[in-house]
């Protein structure tokens, strides 16, 4: 069964700065989606970026951005110029067409200071 | 294009109670996954819908139960209630071709005392 581990359960960094969130995962799968999603605070998640697996080149979402590494199962994102909005709850997940479903790992809790 | 939309927002219920959640998708959204929120947990699938049918299944007992209507909206049932079952309840909706890409509602946040 595929698994999603995110090994941060918080981090804090100051407004402005760059900040990296851990994922990785396990599957047996060569073709699968990996996405990022955000949860603010009382508000609803959204996707930040995804990935697709066959895709060697990174995604990048505006200050968004992701560091695939296939062999090593590791899917971080990175957000850069960090910014009071940023401060939520960031989700890891993975999509494979075996188990056709999309498993989350159990999350970061960011917060961005002023 | 209105968003996914879950009632009610909140509820309480007692140990023994049962209770319906209800999820209304994205138009034009034909699946409907439900996951389980909760501090220590993150997101634990629950199932999803797909025209009327239950396509997957995530690994909770039988008192979690759900269906879908023929106008993609779809329920979710708990009962038996259980200390454990308070959670936030979250519904997405997604449409092919984009395979795995959810939208999520904002939740229902069931306390059981």
């Amino acid at each position: 069964a595929q698994t999603v581990t995110q090994s941060q359960p918080e981090m804090s960094v100051q407004e402005a700065e760059t900040v990296t969130l851990s994922c990785t995962y396990d599957t047996s799968e060569n073709n699968y989606y990996l996405f990022w999603y955000k949860q603010p605070p009382s508000r609803q998640m959204i996707l930040v970026i995804r990935q697709e697996a066959y895709k060697q080149q990174n995604a990048t979402e505006n200050r968004f951005s992701v560091n695939f590494q296939k062999a090593a199962k590791s899917f971080s994102l990175k957000i850069s110029d960090s910014q009071l909005g940023d401060t939520a709850m960031y989700f890891c997940a993975f999509f494979g067409y075996g188990d056709d479903k999309i498993i989350f790992g159990k999350g970061t809790r960011l917060h961005i200071l002023p | 294009k209105a968003g996914v939309t879950q009632t009610p927002r909140y509820l309480i219920k007692t140990r023994g109670q049962q209770v319906t959640l209800s999820c209304s998708p994205i138009s034009g959204h034909r699946s409907v996954s439900w996951y389980q929120q909760t501090p220590g947990q993150g997101l634990q699938f629950l199932f999803e819908y797909f025209s009327e049918t239950q396509r997957n299944k995530g690994n909770f007992p039988g008192r979690f139960s759900g269906r879908q209507f023929s106008n993609s909206r779809s329920e979710m049932n708990v009962s038996t209630l259980e200390l454990g079952d308070s959670a936030l309840y979250l519904c997405a909706s997604r449409s092919d071709p984009k395979p795995g890409e959810l939208f999520f509602g904002e939740g229902s946040r069931l306390t059981v005392l």
